[in-house]
């Protein structure tokens, strides 16, 4: 079964700086999909970026950035100039293509969660 | 506004009392799920639906029940809570679960709280 692995409980980051939390998966798949959620103090699942395995190239959105390592099966995530309302804890899950068995049978297996704590 | 509606947001109920929590979805999307959020645990899938009248199990169904009979709704069924399933729990949609590019559309989550 796929699994996903975010190492750090708890970051904290002063505003305006960059934070990178980490991810990494195991899977035997060639093809698959990498999202980050956001889920701040209101309980929301936000989705904040997604990354098609086949593509090399890493892919942003605004401040946010993923470094994508598919040979390490590393997933990270960079925050750029922090803000307040970044605060939140943060979930990396892997989506398998249909007929997988990846993804908590065809859905997203998440990972633990980062907490991001925003120094003003 | 296309969202997935949870109800209700917060549920205390009694050991063995049977509840039901509604997911209703407005974008006529083809594939549901529920998870539940527990501390340290992340989301777990519990059951998903690929589309009307088919269901199947994900990672911790036991105590769970899940029906869908339209599109729009997929209601989660606990017949007999007990502790253990005192946690917070999310419904989600995506447009087809053929489509695994398609992100999910997140519920505002519903905590129960079993005593």
């Amino acid at each position: 079964a796929q699994t996903v692995t975010q190492s750090q409980p708890e970051m904290s980051v002063q505003e305006a700086e960059t934070v990178t939390l980490s991810c990494t998966y195991d899977t035997s798949e060639s093809d698959y999909y990498l999202f980050w959620y956001k889920q701040p103090p209101s309980r929301q699942m936000i989705l904040v970026i997604r990354q098609e395995a086949y593509k090399q190239q890493n892919a942003t959105e605004n401040r946010f950035s993923v470094n994508f390592q598919k040979a390490a099966k590393s997933f990270s995530l960079k925050i750029s100039d922090s803000q307040l309302g970044d605060a939140a804890m943060y979930f990396c899950a892997y989506r398998s293509p249909p007929g997988g068995r990846g993804g908590g049978a065809d859905g997203l297996t998440f990972g633990k969660g980062t907490h991001l704590i925003i120094q003003p | 506004e296309a969202q997935v509606t949870q109800n209700p947001r917060y549920l205390i109920t009694v050991t063995g009392k049977k509840l039901t929590v509604t997911c209703s979805q407005n974008m006529n999307h083809e594939y549901m799920s529920w998870y539940r959020q527990d501390p340290g645990l992340g989301l777990r899938q519990i059951y998903y639906s690929m589309n009307v009248e088919v269901t199947d199990k994900g990672d911790v169904p036991e105590g769970y029940k899940v029906s869908r009979k339209e599109k729009r709704n997929f209601p989660l069924i606990l017949e007999s809570p007990s502790p253990n399933q005192t946690s917070l729990y999310f419904c989600a949609s995506s447009l087809s679960g053929q489509q695994y590019n398609s992100p999910l559309h997140f519920g505002n989550g519903t905590r129960l709280t079993v005593t």
